[in-house]
């Protein structure tokens, strides 16, 4: 089974632009995350879905960030309007249970705003 | 509140050295412990756990043992590759959404 698809790899953008990133959790799990990872804050959970539902988000930093889960099969998340200290790898994240602890994470979406 | 306490990086070895990134915890009750990898240019991926006390994980000849009574949970590897450079971070959960990640680790292996 393919694991947790994100896009795009890489994205360079300038200040004020839009960013959306996109997420195609692992068939079957009904848990997804998305983090956020700097040097300076490390690992931040941004919110988290239950069934395509967002059950927190209370980790995203402000209202210029907003996500969606519009099916089982893929989440977004936008930046509007992005900043340079949006730049960070994103994560998406997905789960089949929350007691085994194993969080399945894509290869992340690194994005710099100029 | 719950936290992750992890050695600071980087860490530098020779191939086939003995290796132990240091992790300690705060929490109250039982939760699981985690070691996850990050190799470069990848996502976090589990390297293993333990869900109770005295547990031991392994993988890939990592090991690491859930010690309650010093709230650790010490990675170890007898002989480290150079294919084990990566960033390592320790990680906890009590069952639920959120997991606490530590800073994590980087190891770099020399050939």
């Amino acid at each position: 089974d393919a694991g947790v698809i994100q896009s795009p790899r890489h994205e360079v953008t300038e200040m004020g632009q839009e960013v959306t990133l996109r997420c195609k959790p692992i068939s079957g799990h009904d848990y997804l995350f998305w983090y956020r990872q700097t040097m300076m804050r490390g690992l931040e959970l941004l919110i988290y879905f239950n069934n395509n539902v967002p059950i927190d988000d209370s980790g995203m930093p402000e209202d210029r960030f907003s996500a969606k889960m519009p099916n089982a099969s893929f989440s977004t998340l936008k930046i509007q309007p992005s900043e340079p200290r949006d730049s960070a790898v994103y994560f998406c994240a997905s789960s089949f249970r929350l007691d085994t602890g194993e969080l399945f994470f894509g290869e992340g979406s690194r994005l710099t705003v100029l | 509140g719950d936290s992750v306490t992890q050695m600071e990086g980087p860490v530098t070895l020779s191939e086939e050295a003995f290796l132990t990134i240091n992790c300690t915890y705060t929490a109250t009750g039982y939760p699981s412990l985690f070691w996850y990898v990050q190799y470069p240019g990848e996502g976090l991926q589990l390297l293993l756990k333990a869900t109770k006390a005295d547990d031991k994980g392994s993988n890939k000849g990592f090991e690491a043992t859930y010690r309650k009574e010093t709230t650790s949970f010490h990675l170890e590897k007898g002989s480290v590759q150079v294919s084990d450079s990566a960033v390592y971070f320790c990680a906890l959960s009590r069952g639920t959404y959120k997991y606490i990640f530590g800073t994590g680790t980087r190891l770099k292996v020399l050939a």
